[in-house]
């Protein structure tokens, strides 16, 4: 089985844009959860979504917002960036809900930085 | 206020020694926890896990126990082997289904 795909890797955006990220879970997974690490505060819980409905989100700002499609593809948008947004965005995949209480599945993570 | 707490942030172990890593949490409210193990430029991967109703779970070379009045728990690893060398997550869920993870710790594995 592929595993959890998110593209791009690599991304350069300065201070105001906005970006998307893009996740492709392991087939057959409707969950997926999102995260962002950063050295100072390691790996933090931004949401999860499950059949194309959000679940759950972690605290964070309305400026982080994501959507799930019907192949459970998952995107994750950051509007007017900030210098602190600079982080690796994770994507995890899991077969059920609750995506939490199973193992999950991590891609390799988009490095964003922010200019 | 981080819930989820990893006070080391890097370990050294001799090859073939036992490791320890621990992680202490403050919220009663977590019943669910679990070990990510994460290698640069890789995403975690999953470890083990250990349900509130448990206090040791073990799987191969890996065991973690959980002391609930204690609010601590610690990942065993033995004997330790080159490979075992990444950044170890300690994360924790509640029935609310947040997610928390803390902040990691290195762990180098000695020749």
């Amino acid at each position: 089985k592929a595993g959890v795909t998110q593209t791009p890797r690599y991304l350069i955006k300065t201070r105001g844009q906005q970006v998307t990220l893009s996740c492709s879970p392991i087939s057959g997974h409707r969950s997926v959860s999102w995260y962002q690490q950063t050295p100072g505060q390691g790996l933090q819980f931004l949401f999860e979504y499950f059949s194309e409905t959000q679940r759950n989100k972690g605290n964070f700002p309305g400026r982080f917002s994501g959507r799930q499609f019907s192949n459970s593809r998952s995107e994750m948008n950051v509007s007017t960036l900030e210098l602190g947004d600079s982080a690796l965005y994770l994507c995890a995949s899991s077969p059920a809900w609750g995506g939490l209480y199973n193992e999950q599945f991590f891609g390799p993570g988009t490095r964003l930085t922010v200019l | 206020d981080q819930q989820v707490k990893q006070n080391s942030p890097s370990l050294s172990v001799q090859e073939g020694r036992i490791s320890i890593l621990n992680c202490d949490y403050t919220n009663s409210m977590f019943d669910y926890f679990l070990w990510y193990k994460k290698y640069p430029a890789e995403g975690p991967t999953f470890l083990i896990s250990i349900s509130s109703i448990k206090d040791k779970n073990e799987d191969g070379r890996f065991t973690v126990f959980l002391n609930k009045s204690a609010k601590h728990l610690s990942l065993h690893i033995v004997p330790s082997q080159p490979g075992d060398s990444a950044v170890y997550f300690c994360a924790a869920s509640a029935p609310d289904d947040k997610i928390i993870f803390g902040k990691g710790t290195r762990l180098h594995i000695l020749p």
